[in-house]
């Protein structure tokens, strides 16, 4: 398996701008997880799914903030309209089994300017 | 409400010396705890998984121990090499029904191992 892939690895939008992050789960697993990450405050989970269902999304920071999960293999996060504070790593990860551990994509670089 | 801490937050070593990361928790009703490693720019990369049952997972030079009642877990690194710099992140999950899903991070130890 190819491991959680995200698209695109680096995104630099001006201020305003619709920025839509996107995400492929490891096949099989049937939970999604969306994270962002910065110098202050680390990692934060924004929203996870189950079998395509957000079950809590409690750390979307504000209504500019969307996710969707189409179907088991696919998952986007976007931002409109799009701030300089929205600037941070963004992570997705997925799991599977109950006893497993997560597994992480390489993460979207985003810079609002 | 679970709280993840790592002593120290940064550690700078010489090649080939053994070391110890440590990661405390607050609340012990964890379903398992996981270490990750994230080199700089990079994405999170799972090092040792250990289930609540367990008391440690070992991976070549890598161990790691969990003593819940005392809301600890310890990464050993044997023989570092410059190749481990990177941060070390400790994750918790919940052991509850509300929160089995919901993974509680530590800010990391930034390791530099110096040739």
């Amino acid at each position: 398996d190819a491991g959680v892939i995200q698209s695109p690895r680096h995104e630099v939008t001006e201020m305003g701008q619709e920025v839509t992050l996107r995400c492929k789960p490891i096949s099989g697993h049937d939970y999604l997880f969306w994270y962002r990450q910065t110098m202050m405050r680390g990692l934060e989970l924004l929203i996870y799914f189950n079998n395509n269902v957000p079950i809590d999304d409690s750390g979307m920071p504000e209504d500019r903030f969307s996710a969707k999960m189409p179907n088991a293999s696919f998952s986007t996060l976007k931002i409109q309209p799009s701030e300089p504070r929205d600037s941070a790593v963004y992570f997705c990860a997925s799991s599977g089994l109950d006893s497993s551990g997560y597994t992480f994509g390489s993460g979207t670089r985003l810079t609002v300017v | 409400k679970q709280e993840v801490t790592q002593i120290p937050a940064a550690l700078s070593v010489p090649e080939g010396e053994n070391l110890v990361l440590n990661c405390s928790f607050t609340d012990s009703a964890i379903y398992n705890l996981q270490w990750f490693r994230q080199d700089p720019g990079k994405g999170l990369t799972s090092l040792l998984l250990i289930q609540s049952s367990q008391r440690e997972q070992t991976s070549g030079r890598l161990n790691a121990s969990l003593d819940k009642s005392s809301g600890r877990s310890t990464l050993y690194i044997a023989a570092s090499q410059p190749g481990d710099s990177a941060t070390y992140l400790c994750v918790t999950r919940g052991g509850n029904a509300g929160n089995n899903r919901k993974l509680i991070w530590g800010l990391g130890t930034s390791l530099a191992v110096n040739p």
